[in-house]
């Protein structure tokens, strides 16, 4: 099915681990973003991608790292996992330009 | 600072009602979005808008580029409905989003 898949669905880490949350789309779709969603709060981007080989910082980066090797993979790494990134992380993707967006279902972490 | 303003940000409403929902924005955008949010926490795109309305079945969505406003409206409200809806602006000087705080909607049989 096309779409936007985004793996795992939930994690717990402790202070200090690394991860990598993984998204991916079939679309070949351009555009691809990270955010966060925290309650309260609306969605924040994180990091973006206009590309292969190009990705760009969003409104709030630290503490992340992404990377865009192919079109069709944007991860998301936490490098080192603090409480304050306990969230729930939406990836997205679309075409550039003012096109419709298509998300991921999430990825609930919790950092304890 | 709150680049982009819903209300309400809370409504409940009787099955069959018309139910509007507003967004305000202070940044020149390219394009502005309706989002979806369902208790389950998935996201889906409901409308994207650069001028004028849309409509897609119950839903209708207006902008107002001058004003800097858009409204999504719902008519013949139903308990399917019920749902977080985020209104969210791509920025016209480059590629960043903003995105409201949402407005949860129950709509009651």
């Amino acid at each position: 099915n096309a779409g936007v898949t985004q793996t795992p669905k939930f994690q717990v880490l402790k202070t200090g681990q690394s991860m990598t949350l993984q998204c991916a789309q079939d679309m070949n779709h351009e555009y691809m973003s990270w955010y966060r969603q925290d309650p309260g709060m609306g969605l924040r981007l994180i990091h973006y991608s206009v590309g292969a080989g190009i990705t760009d910082q969003g409104e709030v980066p630290n503490g992340y790292n992404v990377s865009r090797s192919t079109t069709e993979d944007f991860p998301l790494r936490l490098l080192s996992a603090a409480p304050s990134q306990t969230s729930v992380y939406f990836c997205a993707s679309s075409y550039t330009g003012s096109y419709g967006y298509t998300f991921g279902s999430g990825t609930r972490l919790t950092v304890v | 600072k709150n680049e982009v303003e819903q209300s309400p940000q809370n409504l409940t409403a009787q099955e069959g009602e018309f139910i509007t929902i507003n967004c305000s924005y202070s940044v020149g955008i390219s394009a502005l979005h309706w989002l979806q949010q369902h208790p389950g926490g998935g996201i889906v795109s409901l409308f994207m808008l650069s001028s004028g309305k849309k409509k897609h079945g119950r839903l209708i969505a207006t902008i107002n580029i001058q004003e800097k406003h858009s409204s999504l409206h719902i008519t013949a409200s139903h308990p399917r409905d019920s749902a977080v809806y985020i209104c969210a602006v791509r920025s016209n000087t480059g590629n960043q989003f903003y995105f409201g705080t949402g407005t949860s909607l129950t709509v009651i049989p």
